[in-house]
């Protein structure tokens, strides 16, 4: 079965420092990988998706994460962390061979000070 | 486009009572629905996948006498947790995909957070 590993519960950075999520995966095949942020309280929203093609995605908010399937990761990077970034960020795999089905990783609590 | 709608986003509701919500696709038709369960300070977890027209399939060990699942049109799932426990509290949030085909992603409503009291 799939699975998603985020190494680190809870990160903090400071404001305006680079930013780098972990991401690994259990899967045979490629795998459709995404990332996911949710602020407290709220629903998820789509950071970035990789189907197939070029390992480095770009994504929304300055975003982007790089597939390397020699290390089964899918990190998430960020150059500049503003303020508004701070919430809880999720990975996630599609079961089985599909992007529909998702198995979420236990998320990284993302901190920033000012 | 693909935007999935929840309602409510909020409920309370006392122990022993039902509580339904309803998942939408507002611009596309979903032939499946996802439905997930996400406790406090928690990841997502997966409770039944809903295909129009059929019965549901419910994940390992989630109750489907307990989460009634229902995906009677092209544009609407609701799920029905029955006889709710304090322990019923959390977040459920569904997700929603249009066609069949393997790299077809499902879109997410914004949840719901039901409170058993």
């Amino acid at each position: 079965a799939q699975s998603v590993t985020q190494p680190d519960i809870h990160i903090t950075v400071s404001e305006g420092a680079s930013l780098e999520l972990r991401c690994n995966y259990s899967y045979g095949a490629t795998p459709y990988l995404f990332w996911y942020v949710q602020s407290p309280g709220q629903g998820l929203q789509l950071l970035l998706k990789y189907f197939s093609g070029d390992t480095l995605v770009q994504g929304i908010k300055g975003f982007e994460a790089e597939f390397k399937r020699s290390q089964s990761s899918f990190n998430l990077r960020k150059p500049s962390v503003h303020w508004s970034d701070a919430a809880e960020y999720f990975c996630a795999v599609g079961r089985t061979g599909t992007a529909s089905k998702l198995t979420f990783g236990t998320g990284t609590r993302l901190q920033v000070t000012l | 486009g693909a935007v999935v709608s929840q309602h409510p986003s909020r409920v309370i509701c006392k122990s022993g009572t039902s509580v339904k919500i309803e998942c939408r696709s507002l611009d596309f038709q979903a032939t499946t629905m996802f439905w997930y369960r996400q406790f406090p300070k928690q990841s997502l977890m997966l409770m039944a996948t809903s295909n129009e027209g059929s019965k549901a399939t419910y994940e390992q060990g989630v109750e489907k006498d307990k989460f009634l699942i229902n995906h009677a049109s092209l544009t609407l799932s609701t799920l029905t947790v029955t006889s709710a426990h304090p322990e019923d509290s959390s977040f459920y949030i569904c997700s929603a995909r249009e066609a069949a085909g393997g790299n077809t992603e499902a879109f997410f409503g914004q949840g719901t957070r039901l409170t058993v009291v």
